[in-house]
């Protein structure tokens, strides 16, 4: 398993600003991933962060939107730019152990965008 | 496209019931996972099923995986509240190159004391 740690744990920002959340594990990694959630409901994936190379996202996001950051193996950042009220979600990211597609994640960021 | 059904999406009870939560698609998963999810945390892994008819326990919980490796079922028994949460089911794909997790809709079990 994997310990995770997500900076902020909530925010309410308002509409136009961007926000970075930040992703910390507490060993290396290959595939960190970035997940969206609405309280009491299932995960989007967002995108699959691999280092040294860019994300890869997946239908309906896009790179200028949430422009993703992986400078090594324990570290990620998600940045959820020009942000509107409809941004406003739980964000989550995890890590897979290897090659089973079992994921461990991170507590989330609750974003309000006003 | 693949999809995971998952059944009933609320579910309220009370204290001492049995339920069932049901996972379903038309395609064939490698594996599949369930986990639960506790306000303002993430997902917790309980359990990966991957042989076709396989049953595991973990204490009050029984999860099997169908014989065909479409299907899943979450049984808990004598629920109490602190299995209060969202479940998430979701399937595991490792076909060749195309590795993909597909992840139910999960299901909002409220214990009742």
């Amino acid at each position: 398993s994997a310990v995770i740690s997500q900076k902020p744990s909530r925010d309410i920002c308002q509409r136009g600003t961007s926000l970075t959340i930040q992703c910390q594990v507490d060993s290396q990694v290959t595939m960190m991933f970035w997940y969206r959630q609405q309280p009491g409901q299932s995960l989007t994936l967002i995108a699959t962060a691999n280092q040294g190379s860019e994300a890869t996202y997946e239908s309906g996001f896009v790179i200028d939107k949430f422009p993703i950051s992986r400078p090594n193996l324990t570290f990620s950042t998600l940045t959820v730019s020009n942000m509107s009220p409809e941004d406003s979600s739980i964000y989550l990211c995890s890590v897979e152990a290897q090659g089973t597609g079992e994921q461990y994640f991170g507590p989330g960021t609750r974003l309000t965008v006003t | 496209t693949q999809l995971l059904e998952q059944s009933p999406q609320f579910l309220s009870i009370q204290e001492g019931e049995n339920l069932t939560v049901y996972c379903n698609s038309s395609s064939v998963f490698s594996s599949l996972q369930w986990y639960r999810q506790e306000p303002g945390e993430g997902p917790v892994l309980l359990v990966t099923v991957v042989t076709g008819g396989e049953v595991k326990k973990l204490k009050r919980l029984t999860f099997q995986f169908g014989d065909a490796r479409k299907d899943s079922s979450l049984h808990i028994t004598a629920a109490q509240p602190g299995d209060t949460g969202l479940y998430l089911c979701a399937g595991f794909s490792n076909a060749g190159n195309n590795r993909k997790l597909i992840w139910g809709l999960g299901t909002s079990l409220a214990v009742n004391p």
